[in-house]
């Protein structure tokens, strides 16, 4: 069936240190892809997304590729900041049941000290 | 534009009680969906509406009820609450199927 593996955290770096969160995904169709952010007391935001193979999704610093042949959309930045500590979630969305849905990773919490 | 607003923000429940989670959103979005976060489990679906008068379930829909009678309100009931149902509720919408989804703040829902 469908599903999405995420690196296990948490994820502790020094400020200024280079982020890769690792996510993996199975599906039957060609999923858009999406990484959210939820920060402490905060609900999800949408951190970036890329929707068809070979984009690239950006922001913040923040960047993933849609790579269709691994079925992988990785998280990298290369200078992190103590502002980027909170949970990240990769979350494909695929067709199932009859409707578009989300489907969560676990979330991989990142913790970043100065 | 308030975006997605939930309400209440903490709830606490004794076992057997009901209660409603609210949520509302001002897009004009016509899909609308409720997720429950637990520890190392992510999100999960529990209920989900494509449009106003229509709603189906998601992975986890068991001892909850949901209606849509606007395309801005999507309120989430619990009949009957369990422990089992202490958790973080989410309330999200979008405008169309492949579209980004707009969570609400969440509401941490405690059953005694």
């Amino acid at each position: 069936g469908n599903s999405v593996t995420q690196m296990e955290g948490p994820v502790t770096l020094s400020e200024e240190a280079f982020l890769t969160i690792n996510c993996t995904y199975t599906a039957t169709g060609y999923p858009s892809l999406f990484w959210y952010v939820q920060y402490p007391g905060e609900g999800l935001q949408l951190l970036l997304k890329a929707t068809k193979a070979d984009d690239k999704g950006s922001n913040k610093g923040f960047e993933a590729t849609y790579r269709k042949e691994t079925t992988s959309f990785h998280l990298e930045k290369g200078s992190v900041q103590v502002s980027d500590s909170a949970v990240y979630f990769c979350a494909p969305k695929l067709w199932s049941g009859g409707y578009n849905k989300l489907i969560f990773g676990a979330g991989t919490r990142l913790a970043v000290h100065p | 534009n308030a975006g997605v607003t939930q309400t209440p923000k903490f709830q606490v429940l004794k076992t057997g009680q009901s209660m409603t989670l609210q949520c509302a959103q001002d897009m004009n979005h016509e899909y609308m969906s409720w997720y429950r976060q637990d520890p190392g489990m992510g999100l999960r679906l529990i209920h989900y509406s494509v449009g106003a008068g229509i709603t189906d379930q998601g992975e986890v829909p068991n001892g909850y009820n949901v209606s849509r009678s606007t395309t801005e309100d999507f309120p989430l009931r619990l009949l009957s609450a369990a422990p089992s149902q202490t958790s973080v509720y989410f309330c999200a919408s979008s405008y169309g199927p492949r579209d980004e989804q707009f969570f609400g703040p969440g509401t941490r829902l405690t059953v005694l």
